[in-house]
């Protein structure tokens, strides 16, 4: 049963296009997270959240939104999509924001703008 | 934030044990050191996580110092499975987020 699920797995879509991905957790955690991590492989932060607050890295571009439907979900949606915006997005949870907790990271969604 | 300096990469072969080691000079009181793992294309995975002397658990071992200011992940015995990035994080960004990777150290487990 997988803890953080994303899907889907592979995104190809053309520039201009609006997309979203989906972030589903099953371990009850109040704390879920986006990530991106691009061709140099650096793993950037984009936004943290749960029911309470709402954090956003100030790089991220305004055409990112996160949406949650509810604790156990947090999706992201991108509008107007830019070839910069291919990367590998990855969806996290944790129980809470403390720094003696464990982050849990869904496999990822390798987004492809054309 | 504690700003974190890890060996952008590092080579090793099977059977050696490795020793990434992490500099975080402004750590704060309340802050942990955690690593984690990250195999090509999956996400990271937790590793291990300490606040001071030695964490031990059935993947690695974490030595930190009295003073903090830096931390050693030990992989014991490695095999080429092994070859992965693995990133030191320490504390909270200026956002107050955790869990801010820095660009990790890439270590190849060569035959």
């Amino acid at each position: 049963d997988t803890a953080v699920s994303q899907t889907p797995k592979y995104l190809v879509t053309q520039m201009g296009n609006d997309k979203s991905i989906k972030c589903e957790q099953n371990l009850g955690h109040d704390t879920m997270y986006w990530y991106k991590q691009d061709s140099k492989k650096f793993l950037k932060i984009m936004f943290s959240y749960n029911n309470k607050e709402l954090i956003i890295n100030e790089t991220v571009p305004n055409r990112f939104s996160p949406k949650s439907p509810d604790k156990a979900h947090l999706n992201l949606h991108i509008n107007s999509l830019e070839l910069g915006d291919s990367a590998v997005y990855f969806c996290a949870s944790s129980q809470d924001t403390g720094g003696n907790t464990e982050a849990f990271f869904g496999q990822g969604t390798r987004l492809t703008v054309v | 934030l504690a700003k974190t300096t890890q060996p952008i990469s590092m080579d090793s072969y099977e059977g050696q044990e490795v020793n990434i080691t992490c500099s975080h000079n402004n750590i704060a009181t309340n802050d942990y050191i955690t690593w984690y793992q990250q195999f090509p294309s999956q996400g990271p995975r937790f590793i291990i996580q300490g606040y001071k002397t030695k964490v031990t658990n059935e993947v690695a071992s974490l030595f930190i110092p009295a003073d903090r200011k830096s931390s050693t992940l030990s992989l014991p015995r490695v095999s080429l499975s092994d070859t992965a990035v693995y990133y030191c994080l320490v504390g909270l960004d200026n956002y107050g987020q955790n869990f801010v990777f820095g660009p990790g150290t890439r270590l190849s487990v060569l035959p």
